[in-house]
């Protein structure tokens, strides 16, 4: 897997967009950019993944640069809920018989939602 | 729907006891993984099991590590002769395997202590 960049930690006022980046400068041209985030004393949560297009669900928004060498998570509206380490990686979408389905995590970002 | 289950979600044992874990996949969903987190620590693959194609074992760290998935859906990991230092969070996850991407659902994990 490519190696990605993230800030160690991130503060966020409650109902404020929390906009978390993430850098990937030698992802490969069949490299996705994936987010997970793991909450306190919880298994991982899969959030979004994008290739080169600007995604969104019902739980976040994923902007990719042209270049496709940054990206950033953005939460509209965090909660509390929201406090918890959230982790870019980037990884080939299809496993092709090797172990690209092997996931890992580097530090990720520790978002803090403050009241 | 239903989500990744675990059970039991807490376990302590003596030392030198075996342990079977349980791991429920989301329904219809062909790859199931097993990975163990220590504390403060990343994500450590165990293994994958994808259809009915022979499991990747390759990140089970001693031979007393085994696991098994019965008709392609529950999947029993079991530690014989447990030590120490097999404790952790034991994570299952697992996706649809279909597509051109492959997020991983992960379950809320097992917390094994061995005293």
């Amino acid at each position: 897997d490519a190696k990605t960049t993230q800030p160690p930690s991130m503060d966020c006022a409650e109902g404020r967009a929390a906009n978390l980046p993430c850098n990937h400068s030698t992802i490969s041209g069949n490299e996705y950019v994936y987010w997970y985030r793991q909450i306190h004393s919880q298994g991982p949560q899969y959030i979004i993944h994008g290739l080169k297009n600007n995604e969104t669900n019902e739980m976040a928004s994923l902007i990719i640069t042209e270049d496709r060498k940054s990206s950033t998570l953005i939460l509209p509206h965090a909660t509390l809920r929201d406090t918890a380490v959230y982790y870019c990686i980037v990884r080939e979408g299809k496993a092709r018989g090797g172990s690209n389905y092997k996931l890992t995590f580097g530090k990720g970002t520790l978002l803090t939602v403050n009241p | 729907g239903a989500g990744v289950s675990q059970s039991p979600s807490n376990k302590v044992t003596e030392k030198g006891k075996d342990v079977e874990l349980r791991c429920d996949p989301i329904s219809g969903h062909t790859a199931l993984y097993w990975y163990r987190q220590s504390l403060g620590q990343g994500l450590e693959f165990l293994i994958y099991f994808q259809g009915n194609s022979a499991p990747d074992k390759s990140g089970l760290p001693s031979d007393r590590f085994s696991a098994e998935r019965t008709g392609g859906s529950v999947s029993t990991l079991t530690i014989q002769r447990t030590q120490q230092e097999d404790s952790a969070v034991y994570l299952c996850a697992s996706s649809s395997g279909s597509g051109t991407s492959y997020e991983q659902y992960f379950g809320p994990g097992t917390r094994l202590t061995v005293t």
